[in-house]
């Protein structure tokens, strides 16, 4: 069973570049879920899709942020323009109807310059 | 604010003991609550829940404890193994799972 497939694991960028990170569900899960996890924070909500639709976009830190979901299957998160401070690992979950229990990809290592 | 607190950063124990790993909420409207076990360079995986109606969940070695007039919640691994080394995220939820707060996670170290 292939679980929650993120890509790329690692990005190195400078400040001022276009970063996109991508996920792509458990086939079937119909939520996603896009996490920030920083040292300070822990691990921070930054929005919520219910089939392919945004619900909660509350936790996405500024305008620099955006989210996508064209279809059920895929999912992106972009950073334009990217900062140092947004240097941390991005996570990306699925789950059924909104479920509790979530499963969560191995991570998107970000490091900005 | 933080809703979910680990204030355990890190936790030593030696193999064959019990592990206790500490959490404290704020939110009295969380009604489910949730760890998650993380290795290096992988997300963290679901590991046990319990809902505010029990007071304690148990699967195998692992015993989640609440204690709802306290706003605690505790997890017990017994007996503790070296595969148990890795980061612990305590997790609450107030209905939905947009709503799922998370610790900032504690480092526990199975000594072999």
């Amino acid at each position: 069973d292939a679980g929650v497939i993120q890509s790329p694991r690692h990005e190195v960028t400078e400040m001022g570049q276009e970063v996109t990170l991508r996920c792509k569900p458990i086939s079937g899960h119909n939520s996603l879920f896009w996490y920030r996890q920083t040292m300070m924070r822990g691990l921070e909500l930054l929005i919520y899709f219910n089939n392919n639709v945004p619900i909660d976009d509350s936790g996405m830190p500024e305008d620099r942020f955006s989210a996508k979901m064209p279809n059920a299957s895929f999912s992106t998160l972009k950073i334009q323009p990217s900062e140092p401070r947004d240097s941390a690992v991005y996570f990306c979950a699925s789950s059924l109807w909104g479920g509790e229990t979530q499963y969560f990809g191995p991570g998107t290592r970000l490091l900005v310059l | 604010d933080q809703q979910v607190k680990q204030n355990s950063p890190s936790l030593s124990v030696q193999e064959g003991r019990i592990s206790i790993l500490n959490c404290d909420y704020t939110n009295s409207m969380f009604d489910y609550f949730l760890w998650y076990k993380k290795y290096p360079a992988e997300g963290p995986t679901f590991l046990i829940s319990i809902s505010s109606i029990k007071d304690k969940n148990e699967d195998g070695r692992f015993t989640v404890f609440l204690n709802k007039s306290a706003k605690h919640l505790s997890l017990h691994i017994v007996p503790s193994q070296p595969g148990d080394s890795a980061v612990y995220f305590c997790a609450a939820s107030d209905g939905g799972a947009n709503n799922l707060f998370f610790g900032t996670g504690t480092r526990l170290t199975v000594i072999p």
